[in-house]
């Protein structure tokens, strides 16, 4: 147990559809990654949040967006899903900001889309 | 084309034999992570080597860093059913906070 929460742990919905994925970090953590693991893509970098600011930017959509809050949890909203949306989307956490920090993970919510 | 390329993509052998992956880049990185990832689950950090030539044992895990900081590779010794996993490396090339990840080493040790 990494001590990383997410949830849901499944979900399904259709296309056009928005979504909400909810992560609670380890306690301690200010850090908050969100990545998306699909079969062709492998483990993709979406956005970080350091502190309930946004630090890092990596391959996210437009309809992606993220926010951390003051309680440090973060959530990551879908929208106008689409099939290839489908993945597994993990949440990390870590003390500090840089990318060399050790990275605990959640266990991830399996999105599907029909 | 990934950042990080791994090799090989599949390795599947017997309890008790020796492997090596490798995680190869153009780019330098200062520093480069790996992780395994089981069915399910989310990927757990195994190592971060730093500095270049650096050897950093684990057990019968031995991982080592490029002098040129462009790869890395990691050796298993007398593998186990309980390697098996997905081998991931990683690293943040242009130090901003952008992980990259290696497609990964998909490695099934059977008993």
């Amino acid at each position: 147990d990494s001590g990383v929460t997410q949830t849901p742990k499944h979900l399904i919905t259709a296309t056009g559809q928005r979504v909400t994925l909810r992560c609670s970090p380890r306690s301690g953590d200010l850090s908050v990654y969100w990545y998306q693991q699909s079969l062709d893509q492998g483990l993709q970098f979406l956005i970080q949040y350091y502190n309930g600011e946004e630090r890092a930017k990596g391959n996210i959509l437009e309809r992606f967006s993220a926010q951390q809050f003051p309680d440090l949890h973060s959530e990551l909203n879908l929208s106008s899903l689409e099939l290839g949306d489908s993945a597994l989307y993990f949440c990390a956490s870590s003390v500090a900001t840089s990318g060399e920090n050790e990275q605990f993970f959640g266990p991830g919510t399996r999105l599907t889309v029909l | 084309t990934q950042l990080l390329e791994q090799s090989p993509q599949f390795l599947s052998i017997q309890e008790g034999e020796n492997l090596t992956v490798y995680c190869n880049s153009s780019s330098v990185f200062s520093s480069l992570q790996w992780y395994r990832q089981e069915p399910g689950e989310g990927p757990v950090l195994l190592v971060t080597v730093v500095t270049g030539g650096e050897v950093k044992k684990l057990k019968r895990l031995t991982f080592q860093f490029g002098d040129a900081r462009k790869d890395s590779s990691l050796h298993i010794t007398a593998a186990q059913p309980g390697d098996t996993g997905l081998y991931l490396c990683a690293g943040d090339p242009y130090n901003n906070n952008d992980m990259r990840f290696g497609a990964g080493t998909r490695l099934t040790v059977k008993p």
